[in-house]
């Protein structure tokens, strides 16, 4: 079984929509983040948690929030979906900080009509 | 701010070597290089520390020069699996910032 999963792997949805996606890992790892990739923007980090009471934006959050519901689950919402949020979304953990590795999920391919 | 990655694209033949960069305007505690095949996750290759190391496995390497804030990856008589878009991600305060990517695309 994948360490860490993610659900839906796709998603149609229309503007003014709410989504949520959702992400979980059996690495027993504390720390979590939700990514972008647009395609030639690389991975833009969305929010990430250190703990399940430490949550902290990254550098695109706007139309975004999380909520870490237990050590193993990282869920991103996006409240009122635009067109400008389609793109590949991905969750991925690590152990510790900067100084060790991601884990990525499968990712979540989200289409906002 | 994202770190910038040289060259954006390159083909290479079976057998060539190819170098990616990796710049950054801030001073950096560690590098972070993954690889991504086409509709797939990125994938670990590995992390430098600052201390001006040099890292390898099979035949790609990477090193780093803290005091030019630069990283570069080697890869040494690319085979065709090396494939795919190469990511740098670059340390500051315990959070990562990955670069655009560089795509590699290795031919027969």
């Amino acid at each position: 079984d994948a360490d860490v999963t993610q659900t839906p792997r796709n998603r149609i949805t229309k503007t003014g929509k709410r989504i949520m996606l959702e992400c979980s890992q059996t690495k027993g790892h504390d720390r979590m983040y939700w990514y972008r990739q647009d395609p030639g923007l690389g991975l833009q980090l969305i929010y990430y948690s250190f703990d399940v009471k430490d949550i902290n934006k990254g550098e695109i959050s706007d139309g975004y929030s999380v909520s870490r519901q237990a050590q193993a689950k990282f869920s991103l919402s996006l409240e009122s979906a635009i067109p400008n949020q389609t793109a590949l979304y991905f969750c991925a953990t690590s152990e510790q900080g900067g100084t060790d590795t991601q884990y990525f999920g499968p990712g979540t391919r989200l289409t906002v009509l | 701010q994202q770190p910038v990655q040289s060259p954006q694209a390159v083909i290479l033949r079976e057998g060539e070597d190819a170098v990616i960069n990796c710049s950054s305007s801030k001073a950096l505690y560690s590098v972070h290089w993954y690889r991504q095949k086409h509709g797939e996750a990125p994938v670990f290759l590995m992390i430098l520390l600052k201390g001006g190391e040099q890292k390898g496995h099979d035949k790609i390497s990477a090193s780093f020069n803290e005091k030019k804030q630069q990283s570069s990856l080697y890869l040494t008589a690319s085979q065709l699996s090396y494939s795919g878009t190469y990511f740098c991600g670059t340390e500051t305060h315990q959070k990562v910032t990955f670069g655009t990517g560089t795509k590699l695309q290795v031919i027969p």
